[in-house]
């Protein structure tokens, strides 16, 4: 099915770990977008992407780093995992369609750092 | 600083009530305000407004846009125990900080509905 495609769906992680969570979309989408939505709150913008090879920072980017080598794939590293990346990170693409832009968001990876 | 603000952040209403759900808005250069509805998972789109008054309609669901005033709401008639989530409201600016138009996400509002 087409979409947007996030792996895992749930980890948990010891301090100073580290982890990459994946996210793909089969859309042919441009524009890629990490958020993180911490309980409450609305989602915040980590990282961004335009374009294969062409990566840049959100709102909150500390802590973590991207790649965009083609344009389905663009994951999030954390290198050192702490308790205030808890949280519930979301991949969404961006494509234009009907004459306005539409975001694909993925179904989310719940993350816990102990 | 750009900022989308939601009111009220909770609300428990019985099914068959009407709610009102606010969001107002500061954005340097507006582009659009999407809604979505959010139960335990991602996001999913309600509606897009560009223009000032056009009601956008969806079922049971509508919304519209005072780009004067900064602000949009959503209003759902007779409500349905399914109609329980939280309702995001977000803002697209034009070149937020280079960024291409990523979202501006306000907090949210909780929404539940009793039988």
């Amino acid at each position: 099915n087409a979409g947007v495609t996030q792996t895992p769906k749930f980890r948990i992680l010891k301090i100073g770990q580290s982890m990459t969570l994946q996210c793909t979309q089969d859309m042919n989408h441009n524009y890629m977008y990490w958020y993180r939505q911490d309980p409450g709150m609305g989602l915040k913008l980590i990282y961004y992407s335009v374009g294969a090879g062409i990566t840049d920072k959100g709102e909150v980017p500390n802590g973590y780093n991207v790649s965009r080598s083609t344009t389905e794939d663009f994951p999030l590293r954390l290198e050192l995992a702490a308790p205030s990346q808890t949280s519930v990170y979301f991949c969404a693409s961006k494509s234009w369609t009907g004459g306005y832009y539409g975001y694909t968001f993925g179904s989310g990876t719940r993350l816990t750092v102990v | 600083e750009d900022k989308v603000v939601q009111s009220p952040l909770s609300l428990v209403v019985h099914e068959g009530d009407t709610v009102t759900l606010n969001c107002s808005y500061e954005v340097t250069n507006f582009r659009s305000l999407l809604w979505y509805k959010q139960e335990k998972k991602a996001p999913t789109f309600l509606f897009m407004l560009t223009s000032s008054g056009i009601e956008k309609k969806s079922g049971r669901l509508s919304s519209i846009l005072d780009k004067k005033e900064l602000f949009s709401i959503l209003n759902i008639t007779a409500t349905q125990t399914g109609d329980s989530a939280v309702y995001l409201c977000a803002v697209e600016p034009l070149n937020y900080g280079g960024s291409q138009g990523n979202l501006i996400f306000g907090k949210g509002t909780k929404l539940s509905v009793k039988p």
